[in-house]
């Protein structure tokens, strides 16, 4: 499928906030996901948006959706080493059920 | 949550064997799974969807001869690599969707394939 862009690393301090950027594809896609990747291991869906709605918040995690723009992003706030992981933003595949087109992911580094 | 488990978690096999994946999800019956591969610093790329009780449905550029997808009961989707080959050797994850949350997929640990 066409791409879902991300920016590909970014590094910040523990105890700041990170914002996490994604661009996706399809306007019509119904829901717009946030999954967490440690290495070696599997997925793990962190949030999920609706695609009419433009904000949700979940503990330190804020999700903005920008429809117009096909704008996607993820806020963690008080940013833990733990949170060092890739994130993969993805997108509802259009025909394909609930498959999912995802981005490259970011790799985000959490430093002392 | 919802558990979705993969089996085995890493292989390494001789070119020209077959491999076969497992991909349960535990907690719930699943009547769709997906099958997704994953190269090193790479994005997940969708293989093929499968449904209980009917033929996968394979995404273009895909193979189906070389990648068998059997799903034969509500928790149980399976993926056999035929004649593997190391162009094969890659990370393969499997997701499942509940019934009542379709929107919400839950994704298996991954198996890491190694052909040599």
């Amino acid at each position: 499928g066409e791409d879902v862009e991300q920016s590909l690393f970014l590094s910040v301090r523990e105890g700041d906030s990170s914002v996490i950027n994604c661009t996706y594809t399809d306007s019509s896609s119904t829901y717009l996901y946030w999954y967490k990747q440690e290495p070696g291991a599997g997925l793990q869906l962190l949030t999920y948006i609706f695609s009419n709605m433009d904000m949700k918040q979940d503990q330190r995690l804020t999700v903005l959706l920008n429809k117009k723009d096909k704008h996607l992003s993820l806020r963690i706030a008080d940013t833990q080493t733990g949170d060092s992981a890739i994130y993969f933003c993805a997108e509802t595949m259009r025909n394909s059920g609930y498959a999912l087109n995802f981005g490259k992911g970011t790799s985000l580094l959490v430093t002392p | 949550g919802a558990v979705v488990s993969q089996h085995p978690s890493r292989v390494i096999c001789k070119s020209g064997t077959s491999v076969k994946i497992e991909c349960r999800s535990l907690d719930f019956q699943a009547t769709t799974m997906f099958w997704y591969r994953q190269f090193p610093k790479q994005s997940l790329m969708l293989m093929a969807t499968s449904n209980e009780g009917s033929k996968a449905t394979y995404e273009q550029g895909v193979e189906k001869d070389k990648f068998l997808i059997n799903h034969a009961s509500l928790t149980l989707s399976t993926l056999t690599v035929t004649s593997a080959h190391p162009e094969d050797s890659s990370f393969y994850i499997c997701s499942a969707i509940p019934p009542r949350n379709r929107e919400t997929q839950y994704f298996g640990p991954g198996t890491r394939l190694l052909v040599l």
